[in-house]
């Protein structure tokens, strides 16, 4: 069975400081790696995928099957990106089609 | 508007009573789940479907059912068998052709039993 884990319930940085937001993840077969985001008032919705190798607003994400890690980045927080991340994993075996497994989340705070 | 609309917004339930929340999408997906989402505990697979008059178990499915009639619909229905039936319910849609791994969210249903 797969597994996403996200260490930190919470992160405060200041703003225009770096941003690291942690995913690791267990599985024994090839995954795709995703990251979603939920704003204040807003749907759940996707931010980036591991497989496009793409910057939105600003964010990216490598993975890195050595450590099996799928960090989320952006080298300048901005108060915009307050938000609760997660990460989440499809299986790319088993026939489950868009079947994600979420992460616990992380509660990004951007300090003025 | 296109988009998931889950309903209603907020119910109350009285314990050994059962109750249905509602999920319509008019994105002609085929595919549409079911999550659960507790504090500190992220999203969780309740049921999933990913085409009409099919389903499958998710991680978490005990004490709840799902039907899925019509493509555009996929109600599930929280038992009383549910232990501990209060929480926030989100329903999702996908493509199921698309090999993209995007899930569209409604913007979900809190069930709080009294």
């Amino acid at each position: 069975a797969q597994r996403v884990t996200q260490p930190e319930k919470l992160l405060s940085v200041f703003k225009g400081a770096p941003v690291e937001l942690k995913c690791n993840y267990s599985y024994s077969g090839s995954p795709e790696l995703f990251w979603y985001v939920q704003y204040s008032r807003q749907r759940l919705q996707l931010l980036l995928r591991h497989i496009s190798r793409e910057s939105i607003k600003g964010f990216t994400a490598d993975l890195n099957k050595g450590e099996t890690s799928f960090h989320l980045k952006k080298p300048f927080a901005q108060e915009e990106d307050s938000a609760m991340y997660y990460c989440a994993l499809r299986a790319l075996k088993g026939g489950g089609g868009n079947k994600l497994t979420f992460g616990t989340g992380t509660q990004l705070k951007v300090e003025l | 508007d296109g988009g998931i609309t889950q309903s209603p917004k907020y119910l109350f339930r009285k314990e050994g009573q059962n109750v249905t929340l509602s999920c319509e999408q008019n994105l002609n997906h085929d595919a549409m789940y079911w999550y659960r989402q507790d504090p500190g505990q992220g999203l969780r697979l309740i049921y999933y479907s990913q085409i009409v008059n099919d389903f499958q178990k998710g991680d978490i499915a005990e004490g709840y059912s799902v039907s899925r009639e019509k493509k555009e619909s996929f109600p599930l229905t929280v038992t009383s068998a549910q232990k501990n039936p209060t929480a926030f319910y989100l329903c999702a849609s996908s493509s199921r052709g698309a090999d993209t791994g995007e899930l569209f969210f409604g913007e979900g249903s809190r069930l709080t039993v009294l």
